[in-house]
């Protein structure tokens, strides 16, 4: 089992860009979550999503950030726009249904925006 | 909305020691879990140590245990016999269940190093 793979690890854009970052959850997960980790700081919730359903977007901001989790293919987090705000970890978990312990993290996906 | 506070921003702890890292929250729920994470510089968040809110028992993991005092809402970690692996960053995490949902609140951190 491969675990949680984001991708790219490590991606740089300019000022007004778009970033599409991607979450492939473990076999067998159904929920996919994703964070975000400002330098120095914890892990904030952004959203939390199962197959072609948003179940709680509490933590996204409310423009130019999108996120989906398509039947078929990984997870995508995109940010339309980017401004040096947005530079920070961005971090994907998943796990099974019903099964809290089964929450495993991805690697993150670091976003620098120029 | 929970929150959950790490009042030590950095730690240090010589080889072989034994060093406790506190965690307090806020929370009007009776039921939720709570969990330390280990977060090394490759960034990876790896789950150290976790605890349900409804068991007494204090949780321990080989050279990790927890300190859980449910009325005083504190759950802080003891790290047992530092080993310099240990250096990392620390984070504690509340977790609520709403249905099937299972989205964690993170605190601050704190920065253990581990000296020789």
């Amino acid at each position: 089992n491969a675990g949680v793979m984001q991708n790219p690890r490590h991606l740089v854009r300019r000022r007004g860009q778009e970033a599409r970052l991607r979450c492939s959850p473990m076999k067998g997960h159904s929920h996919v979550y994703w964070y975000r980790q400002l330098p120095e700081e914890g892990l904030k919730f952004m959203v939390y999503l199962q197959k072609e359903n948003i179940i709680d977007e509490s933590g996204m901001p409310k423009e130019r950030f999108s996120a989906e989790f398509p039947k078929e293919g990984p997870s995508i987090l995109r940010i339309q726009q980017v401004v040096r705000g947005d530079s920070a970890a961005y971090f994907c978990a998943s796990s099974p249904e019903w099964d809290i312990y089964g929450y495993t993290f991805g690697s993150g996906t670091r976003l620098t925006v120029v | 909305a929970q929150t959950v506070t790490q009042s030590q921003p950095e730690m240090s702890v010589q080889e072989a020691e034994t060093v406790t890292l506190s965690c307090t929250y806020d929370t009007s729920e009776s039921n939720y879990y709570l969990f330390w994470y280990k977060q090394p510089p490759s960034r990876q968040m790896i789950l150290v140590i976790r605890q349900e809110a409804y068991k007494q028992q204090n949780a321990t993991e080989n050279r990790f245990s927890v300190n859980f005092q449910k009325a005083a809402k504190s759950f802080s970690l003891k790290i047992s016999d530092s080993q310099l692996g240990d250096t990392a960053m620390y984070f504690c995490a509340f977790m609520k269940l709403i249905g099937t949902a299972s989205k964690l609140t993170f605190g601050t951190g704190t920065r253990l190093q581990v000296t020789l």
